[in-house]
This record gives structure tokens, sequence and C-alpha cells, in this order.
């Protein structure tokens, strides 16, 4: 069965510090990735996704993620943080062969000090 | 624009009652899915919905948790006889087309206490 690990449920760092969210997966066949982010008192929202070709990816304000297929990993990245990223972030896989059922993982709490 | 929209936001109820959670999806959105999320846990996926097709109800924890979607547009997820462990904030998504690489859309979640 697919199952994601994320490996930090907390995370706190100063403003400007760089981030890197872990996420691993447990898949063999062809994959789809993605990264949602939810912020305080807001829905969930897509932050970036990872269906085929350039396995670094760019997403919204600033994050980006890389697939590394050799790894089962999709860890997330972003060179200085802000204040307003404080969100938790849930990483999340869906078999790319027709499966719709989306697995996220249990998701990892940031706190930006300002 | 209008996104999923769910009802209630909030619900508190008594053990052993029954409750049903409404969830209108994007219109023109083909996909549906319900997911509940539980202090310290991801999301949990309960039933998906595409089309007219039977439902994949993998995801629903007992027999307790049923889920109907009508005209293929607005759903309704019923717990039957709720219990404390049933509290959680239940989350609904929807995507525009099949396939799984489309993204999910969510609503606000209707956060479920049971006292």
């Amino acid at each position: 069965a697919q199952s994601v690990s994320q490996h930090n449920h907390h995370v706190i760092l100063s403003e400007a510090a760089s981030l890197e969210l872990g996420c691993n997966y447990s898949y063999g066949g062809t994959v789809n990735l993605f990264w949602y982010v939810q912020y305080p008192g807001q829905h969930l929202q897509l932050l970036l996704k990872y269906f085929s070709g350039d396995p670094l990816v760019k997403g919204i304000k600033g994050f980006e993620a890389e697939f590394i297929k050799s790894k089962f990993s999709f860890n997330l990245r972003k060179p200085s943080v802000q204040w307003s990223d404080t969100a938790e972030y849930f990483c999340a896989v869906n078999a790319g062969t027709g499966g719709f059922k989306t697995i996220f993982g249990a998701g990892t709490r940031l706190f930006v000090k300002a | 624009g209008a996104g999923v929209s769910q009802s209630p936001s909030n619900k508190v109820t008594e053990k052993g009652k029954d409750v049903e959670l409404r969830c209108d999806p994007i219109s023109g959105h083909t996909a549906l899915y319900w997911y509940r999320q539980s202090l310290g846990q991801g999301l949990e996926f309960l039933i998906y919905f595409q089309g007219n097709s039977a439902p994949d109800k993998s995801g629903l924890p007992s027999d307790r948790f049923s889920a109907e979607r009508t005209g293929g547009s607005v759903s309704t997820l019923t717990i039957q006889r709720t219990q404390q462990e049933d509290s959680a904030v239940y989350l609904c998504a929807s995507s525009l087309r099949t396939g799984s690489n489309q993204p999910q859309h969510f609503g606000d979640g209707t956060r479920l206490s049971i006292l």
C-alpha cells in the first residue's frame, strides 16, 4: 500500500533562514506528487506539483521541490523564509496509473519567528 | 469565484446521534473526495466519487460511515451512532477532470465534536 512520510512534525525557523521539509513515499510505480499548504484560518491549497519532466519544480511564493526517484523523495525547499510562511505543509502522492486515491502525509507545522 | 463549500462549519453533537455533513463542489468538477483530519494526523482518505462511476469507499473506517453524491454535484457524508473518536475536521475536495494528476481544491471543512 502507498504511504507518505514527512520527517518533521514541527519546525521553527527565524526569518531569512533556509527551509527544507522532507517527504518520502512508498510506491514503486509512476507517481504524481504534490505539496499543499494550509495557512492559519485558511483552507488547504496547492503549493506545487510534479507529474513528469524536470524533477525540480517551482511553486508559488518562492517554494520549490525536487523529485528524486531513486530516493522516493520529494523534498520542499525555500532559500529564505518569511514570517508569512508560517503554516502547515502536507506532502501528497497519487499513483500515476489511474488510481485516484491521494495519500497525504501527516503534515509539518512550520513556525517562522519574525 | 465560488470554491468548495462545506456546511455546517462546526457541529457539536452527543454520542450516539447521527450527523450529516454537506459538500458543494466547484461547478463543473467531476471528482469529489472526503477526508478526515484528526489532531496530529494527516488527511485520512474516506471516499472518492468520479462522475457516475461507483465510488471508491475503501477509506471509510466503519459501516457507520456512508456518503452519497446526488446528481453528480452535492455530496453528503453521514455518520450514524457517532462515537467520540469520530471527532475531527472533515474536509471535502473536488477536482476538475478525471486523472490522478489533477490537483484538488479543498473546502474549509466541518469541525465535528462528539460529546
